[in-house]
């Protein structure tokens, strides 16, 4: 089955800079890639997701690049705000397989600092 | 439209009891999911259905089932519970698989002692 690795577990950053968070897959049949935002106590919402026949997609600060090549896809936050804390999380779908659920990395807890 | 709901919000079983924990979507959506979150992990994929009356097996089955006998609802059934069961559970659904946002419910916390 698919296997998705988070990185970094936590990520300090002091608010208007960027963060990047980065995430590898192992099935390369894997089509579908959403990035969720779970703020403390609350469900996880979608931020922006990428299907595997684009490269990068961007929504307002917020970004996404896949590399279907080396099997690895990021998060980029620019200008982040105090809002932007959560814990974020990245998902991957493969084809086939059996499970039609997603496979989520381990998530990344964002703190950004005043 | 209140989306994806799920009672009961909070719950204490003892080892060896047995609960349902509900899930009802009203977006009228195909695909349902249900999740677990263990502290400080991501969500590992319990069961899912495409429709009513298709369920399927995802990554941690084991100790749960499930039935889907209308499109709106997705029950999720802990017989004998553990304490390797206390988690979030969590429930989603997504009008199609491929490509589409899943939503989720508030999730249930539940605690076995």
């Amino acid at each position: 089955g698919e296997n998705v690795e988070q990185h970094p577990s936590t990520l300090s950053v002091q608010e208007g800079d960027s963060a990047v968070i980065k995430c590898t897959y192992s099935d390369s049949a894997s089509n579908y890639f959403p990035w969720y935002k779970q703020e403390l106590g609350k469900r996880p919402q979608l931020i922006i997701d990428i299907r595997s026949n684009v490269g990068e997609k961007k929504d307002q600060r917020i970004a996404v690049t896949l590399n279907k090549t080396a099997k690895h896809f990021s998060l980029h936050i620019t200008e982040t705000q105090p809002e932007d804390s959560a814990v974020y999380f990245c998902a991957a779908r493969s084809v086939g397989g059996g499970a039609d659920g997603l496979t989520f990395g381990k998530g990344t807890h964002l703190i950004i600092q005043p | 439209n209140a989306g994806v709901t799920q009672t009961p919000k909070f719950r204490i079983l003892k080892i060896g009891q047995s609960m349902t924990l509900q899930c009802t979507q009203d977006m009228n959506h195909n695909y349902m999911y249900w999740y677990r979150q263990d502290p400080g992990m991501g969500l590992k994929l319990i069961y899912y259905s495409v429709g009513a009356g298709i369920t399927d097996k995802g990554e941690v089955p084991n100790g749960y089932n499930v039935s889907r006998s209308t499109t709106e609802d997705f029950p999720l059934r802990l017989e004998l519970a553990a304490p390797s069961q206390t988690s979030v559970y969590f429930c989603a659904s997504s009008s199609a698989s491929w490509g589409n946002e899943q939503f989720f419910g508030p999730g249930t916390r539940l605690t076995v002692l």
